[in-house]
């Protein structure tokens, strides 16, 4: 069971590069998340998928872009990273079936680090 | 908005200690999930609880308890008898959203150290 798979875990980039941080689920789950947790802030959202096909901005959206390549794959895109941009990114999913009222909890990737120099 | 509080930024203890962690959310829907997240030093991050507005009964999970109060729109996380193993950071998060999952907010996190 792969549950959340993110690649890569580590990458230096300088500033101005650009890269695509890519995310898995094995999980059949319909909705998919980017976050990204830099020190003392916890973590904010940049951009969520409720469905294949459908994206939409979090908290935190500029300097990024995502696609939602099917339902497995939602993949983050720096088009030209930034310092600001070094993070720790997190891809996450949750299915959109329900128990006793409560709502599935997301289930995280193990992190990208990201530095931009 | 939705907002969450983690007043306490680093707490540190003694093993056998007993601790509590607070969170303090604000939110205008009368429905909305709250969940508490660990992640210990590895960095993944660890699922522990999951409640609903609605549901206002306190809940214990071994050494775990979490005492939920709408008239102070609070979440408490109490670990009695703290291990080593207890040390990682804490993260308490809302969603309003009607799926509960969808645009969840967290709070900026309690760090935990527990001492032999």
């Amino acid at each position: 069971n792969a549950g959340v798979t993110q690649t890569p875990k580590f990458q230096v980039l300088k500033t101005g590069q650009s890269m695509t941080l890519q995310c898995a689920q094995d999980m059949n789950h319909n909705s998919m998340y980017w976050y990204r947790q830099d020190p003392g802030m916890g973590l904010r959202l940049i951009y969520y998928s409720a469905s294949e096909g459908t994206t939409d901005k979090g908290e935190v959206p500029n300097g990024y872009n995502v696609s939602r390549l099917n339902k497995r794959e939602f993949s983050l895109r720096l088009e030209s990273a930034a310092p600001s941009q070094t993070s720790v990114y997190f891809c996450a999913s949750t299915g959109s079936i329900w128990s006793a009222s409560l709502p599935t909890p997301l289930h995280f990737g193990n992190g990208t680090r990201l530095t931009v120099t | 908005a939705q907002k969450v509080t983690q007043a306490q930024t680093e707490i540190s203890v003694v093993e056998k200690e007993d601790v509590t962690l607070d969170c303090v959310y604000e939110t205008r829907d009368t429905t909305y999930y709250l969940f508490w997240y660990k992640q210990p030093p590895s960095g993944e991050l660890v699922f522990l609880i999951r409640r609903n507005s609605f549901d206002e009964q306190n809940e214990i999970s071994g050494r775990y308890s979490w005492n939920f109060q709408k008239s102070t729109s609070s979440f408490n996380f109490t670990i009695t008898a703290s291990q080593v193993v207890d040390s990682a950071v804490y993260f308490c998060a809302l969603s309003e959203a009607e799926g509960g999952s969808e645009k969840l907010v967290f709070g900026k996190g309690t760090k935990l150290t527990v001492n032999p």
